[in-house]
């Protein structure tokens, strides 16, 4: 069974600092994977995902992340973190085919202080 | 843009009571799905359907049915709430594709069962 462990429960970054969010999946063959945003209120959005090639994934709001399969890890990174990135940060993993069956991990909130 | 619509943000009920929790999509995706999402637990998925009249259980549907009878709507259905199904509650669509689809959420329905 698919599973997700994002094992920090809450961070505190400072505003123009560096940020990297963790997250670690089991799956047993190449799985698709996913970044999900929930901002205050709102529901998920996307921010990136990974299914093939290139390891490194270019996604919305500065966001990229890293698929390392020798570490079953695809931890998300920013550069510099602007206070609207304030948010809880959900990641996700799902089967390479067939139905849509995604398993979501507890998530990260995100505490941004200037 | 892919526009889910939920029918409450809000919503007080009665132990006992038969709650409907509708979902609207507007992007004629196949796949349509409701979750739960609890503090430290993350989003569990309750059900899902990939098709018109079409449904599959997932993780937690004890307690829960749905209803799609078209394919844009897709409805949770408690049959008698209890204080235990207090929580928010998520629709997300996606298409089927077969190529790791994004998944797209509506804003959520806070529903408190007293």
């Amino acid at each position: 069974a698919q599973s997700v462990t994002q094992p920090d429960i809450h961070i505190t970054v400072s505003e123009g600092a560096s940020l990297e969010l963790r997250c670690n999946y089991s799956y047993g063959a190449t799985p698709y994977l996913f970044w999900y945003v929930q901002s205050p209120g709102q529901g998920l959005q996307l921010l990136l995902k990974y299914f093939s090639g290139d390891t490194l994934v270019q996604g919305i709001k500065g966001f990229e992340a890293e698929f390392k399969r020798s570490q079953s890890s695809f931890n998300l990174r920013k550069p510099s973190v602007h206070w609207s990135d304030a948010a809880e940060y959900f990641c996700a993993v799902g089967p390479s085919g067939g139905y849509q069956k995604v398993t979501f991990g507890t998530g990260t909130k995100l505490q941004v202080i200037p | 843009d892919v526009k889910v619509t939920q029918s409450s943000r809000y919503l007080v009920k009665r132990t006992g009571e038969k709650v409907f929790l509708e979902c609207v999509q507007d992007m004629d995706h196949e796949n349509m799905f409701w979750y739960r999402q609890d503090p430290g637990l993350g989003l569990r998925l309750i059900y899902f359907s990939y098709d018109v009249k079409m449904k599959e259980k997932g993780d937690i549907p004890e307690g829960y049915s749905v209803s799609r009878e078209k394919k844009e709507r897709f409805s949770l259905i408690l049959e008698s709430a209890s204080t235990n199904q207090t929580s928010m509650y998520l629709c997300a669509s996606s298409p089927r594709t077969g190529t790791g689809d994004t998944q797209y959420f509506g804003p959520g329905t806070r529903l408190t069962v007293l």
